[in-house]
């Protein structure tokens, strides 16, 4: 069965600082999911990643799937409160024929001032 | 409202009683899924429906879960006889189809708490 590792588990950055966040699939990624969860909340939907070498950007948050398509990585530049939370990666595994996401342990990310 | 509404947002109960947690999708998305969230354990798979039918309900715990859809809309989630394992957050999610490659929409989950 297909597992997401994220790295690190938890990431404490000053205000203003960058920081990128890792995640290693261990098969081929057929998509990659990047969300963010703020506790009691729900998973906000990032952006999704199909193709290897594929790169996206939403204000301050680049993400990237690698040519071998098992490697993500997420980066935030000049950080801000607003940015701490859990984030998380996930995949499709179409063993089943659907779209069931599996998803990473997430990385706990706090922004001090 | 516009994203995936699920109720009620906590829940505390006696260990032993039955809970039904409900999950109203995003208007138009046929495929609808429910993940569970506990500490240890991190987000995993419950049961896809697509439309009212449920093809996987591998991920259910035990067969004290139960989950059903109707009119391709609502879900209900069901346990019963709960244990203090049931703990964790409840999380539904909702996509326009199931076999396309596209995000999920989560709802901001129930949280259960059995006491």
């Amino acid at each position: 069965s297909q597992e997401l590792e994220q790295s690190p588990q938890s990431l404490i950055v000053q205000e203003g600082k960058n920081l990128t966040i890792n995640c290693t699939s261990s098969k081929t990624l057929y998509g990659l999911y990047w969300y963010k969860q703020k506790y009691g909340e729900g998973l906000i939907f990032l952006m999704m990643l199909q193709k290897g070498g594929e790169e996206k950007s939403h204000e301050k948050i680049t993400a990237k799937l690698d040519e071998k398509k098992q490697q993500s990585s997420l980066h935030i530049t000049a950080s801000q409160p607003s940015h701490a939370g859990i984030y998380l990666c996930g995949a499709p595994d179409f063993s089943g024929g659907y779209n069931k996401l599996i998803f990473g342990a997430g990385t706990r990310l706090a922004v001090h001032p | 409202g516009a994203g995936v509404s699920q109720s009620p947002s906590n829940k505390v109960t006696e260990k032993g009683k039955d809970v039904e947690l409900r999950c109203d999708p995003i208007s138009g998305h046929t495929a609808l899924y429910w993940y569970r969230q506990s500490l240890g354990q991190g987000l995993e798979f419950l049961i896809y429906f697509q439309g009212n039918s449920a093809p996987d309900k591998s991920g259910l715990p035990s067969d004290r879960f139960s989950a059903e859809r109707t009119g391709g809309s609502v879900s209900t989630l069901t346990i019963q006889r709960t244990q203090q394992e049931d703990s964790a957050v409840y999380l539904c999610a909702s996509s326009p189809g199931a076999r396309d490659n596209q995000p999920q929409h989560f709802g901001d989950g129930t949280r259960l708490s059995i006491l």
